[in-house]
């Protein structure tokens, strides 16, 4: 029979406000991460990556914020538009050629 | 990065049919490509990693009999699902590893519907 599907968390925003998606990833080994948006019906999409050594990267209007400590990635994206609506994944891995494991993901809305 | 194609883009089969999911790297050569199932609102989880000219490796709990994998040549590595039945309705998505460290670049996937 067909499997429930869990509920994904959402987040809702105004255009223009700026979004923060969080992850809390499971291997303290893990020393690549990396954001992917994924809209519906389509594969994921890469947004940004960072590798353990550091703590903060920055792209176009997006920003990833990693702390080891606490193991937690974020994902920032500034001045958010209605082409941001996606479900966004982190995902992490370690090691060369290691597997990527990916998070829950989190189902961003963005209102006009 | 890697343009990754699949096809077909959706198919639905009778219970007991079996199909197969076509994943090609358009401009890149591939040694590796991996396969990821994912229910509706539910995050990918990886089924198997396929290495061209050799045996997939499998995910535990994925049944390598059922879930059939060639990776034949570096641009086109495929899976077969036997005997499909409902619970067997998915996305299917492919991705191809990069040059770069732990790189992956993913197909539009698949969509399996199983009656």
């Amino acid at each position: 029979g067909e499997s429930v599907g869990l509920h994904l968390p959402t987040l809702s925003v105004q255009e223009g406000d700026n979004s923060i998606i969080n992850c809390a990833y499971s291997n303290s080994a893990s020393d690549y991460f990396i954001w992917y948006k994924q809209e519906s019906g389509k594969g994921p999409q890469f947004i940004i990556d960072i590798r353990s050594n550091m703590d903060k990267r920055q792209g176009q209007r997006v920003t990833v914020l990693l702390n080891k400590t606490v193991k937690h990635l974020s994902l920032q994206i500034a001045a958010t538009q209605p082409g941001d609506s996606a479900v966004y994944f982190c995902a992490e891995t370690f090691g060369q050629g290691g597997k990527l494991i990916f998070g829950q993901g989190t189902e961003l809305s963005v209102k006009p | 990065g890697a343009v990754v194609s699949q096809h077909p883009s959706w198919v639905i089969c009778k219970s007991g049919t079996s199909v197969k999911i076509e994943c090609r790297s358009l401009d890149f050569q591939a040694t590796t490509m991996f396969w990821y199932r994912q229910f509706p609102k539910q995050s990918l989880m990886l089924m198997a990693t396929s290495n061209e000219g050799s045996k997939a490796t499998y995910e535990q709990g994925v049944e390598k009999d059922k879930f059939l994998i060639n990776h034949a040549s570096l641009t086109l590595s495929t899976l077969t699902v036997t005997s499909a039945h409902p619970e067997d309705s998915s996305f299917y998505i492919c991705s191809v590893s990069g040059i770069s460290y732990n790189e992956q670049f993913f197909g539009p996937g698949t969509r399996l519907t199983v009656l």
